[in-house]
C-alpha cells in the first residue's frame, strides 16, 4: 500500500539554525499538509498546500515557516531560525483530493538544543 | 473556534473487554468526524469516519456514531485484542476547511 514517507526520523538542531523537514507524499495525491505535536499536547494543524500554493494556514505558521514542493515528489517544511519551543513531532500528510481522508507519515521528531 | 475533547487516558483493559472512548466536539458548521489510531513508532492512520449526523463509521470491529444532538462521536469495540493497544485520536474537519482539529489522544493498553 502506498504511504507517506518522512525524513529524517529524528533531527537535532541548535537554536537559531535553519532546518528543513522532508516528506514524500503519496504519488497521486494533490493536497499536502503539515501538522505538529508538542510533547504531551494535541496534534496541531500548521498548513495545507494545493496547486503549488498555500491553501490554508494556522496562526502558528508565521513568517519563520515556509513550505515548498521543489520537484514532483518532495514536500518540505522549512523553519528559518529555530526556537526551543519548535521542539515537537512534525507530521506530513497528503490526500487525493479536498475532503478526502488524510494519510499521515510516521513523523520527524525535531529537537532544538 | 472548533475543538475536540476526548477522555483522558491511559485506559487499560483485559483482552475481550468492551471499549468505549468518549469524544465530544464543538464546531460552528457541519463537521466531518474521524477517529485516527497511532500504533507505537508509526504515524496516524485513519480508523473510521462519519460525514453527517446519524452516520455510523466502522472498521476492524470499531464503531462510532455521529450524534449531533449530543455533539459526540464515541468510539466503541465489543471485544478488544492485545493488538489494539495504541493511541486513539478523535478529530474533526469543518465544512470548507482542509484542516483536521484533533483531540489530545487516549492511550489504550490491552493486556492478555
Amino acid at each position: 500500500e502506498p504511504e507517506v514517507t518522512q525524513t529524517p526520523s529524528h533531527q537535532v538542531t541548535q537554536m537559531g539554525q535553519e532546518v528543513i523537514l522532508r516528506c514524500v507524499p503519496i504519488s497521486n495525491h494533490l493536497y499536502f499538509y503539515w501538522y505538529r505535536q508538542i510533547l504531551g499536547q494535541k496534534v496541531e494543524f500548521l498548513v495545507s498546500f494545493y496547486n503549488n500554493e498555500i491553501s490554508e494556514k494556522s496562526e502558528i505558521f508565521d513568517d519563520q515557516f515556509s513550505v515548498e514542493r521543489p520537484d514532483g515528489s518532495n514536500f518540505t517544511l522549512k523553519i528559518r531560525s529555530t526556537k526551543l519551543e519548535d521542539s515537537a513531532m512534525y507530521f506530513c500528510a497528503s490526500s487525493v483530493n479536498s475532503g478526502q481522508p488524510q494519510h499521515f507519515g510516521d513523523g520527524t521528531r525535531l529537537s532544538i538544543l | 473556534g472548533n475543538s475536540v475533547t476526548q477522555m483522558e487516558g491511559p485506559v487499560t483493559l483485559s483482552e475481550e473487554a468492551f471499549l468505549t472512548i468518549n469524544c465530544t466536539y464543538t464546531a460552528t458548521g457541519y463537521p466531518s468526524l474521524f477517529w485516527y489510531v497511532q500504533y507505537p513508532g508509526e504515524g496516524l492512520q485513519l480508523l473510521l469516519k462519519a460525514t453527517k449526523a446519524d452516520d455510523k463509521g466502522s472498521n476492524k470491529g470499531f464503531e462510532a456514531t455521529y450524534r449531533k444532538e449530543t455533539t459526540s462521536f464515541h468510539l466503541e469495540k465489543g471485544s478488544v485484542q492485545v493488538s489494539d493497544s495504541a493511541v486513539y485520536f478523535c478529530a474533526l474537519s469543518d465544512f470548507g476547511s482542509e484542516k483536521l482539529v484533533f483531540g489530545k489522544g487516549t492511550k489504550l493498553t490491552v493486556n492478555p
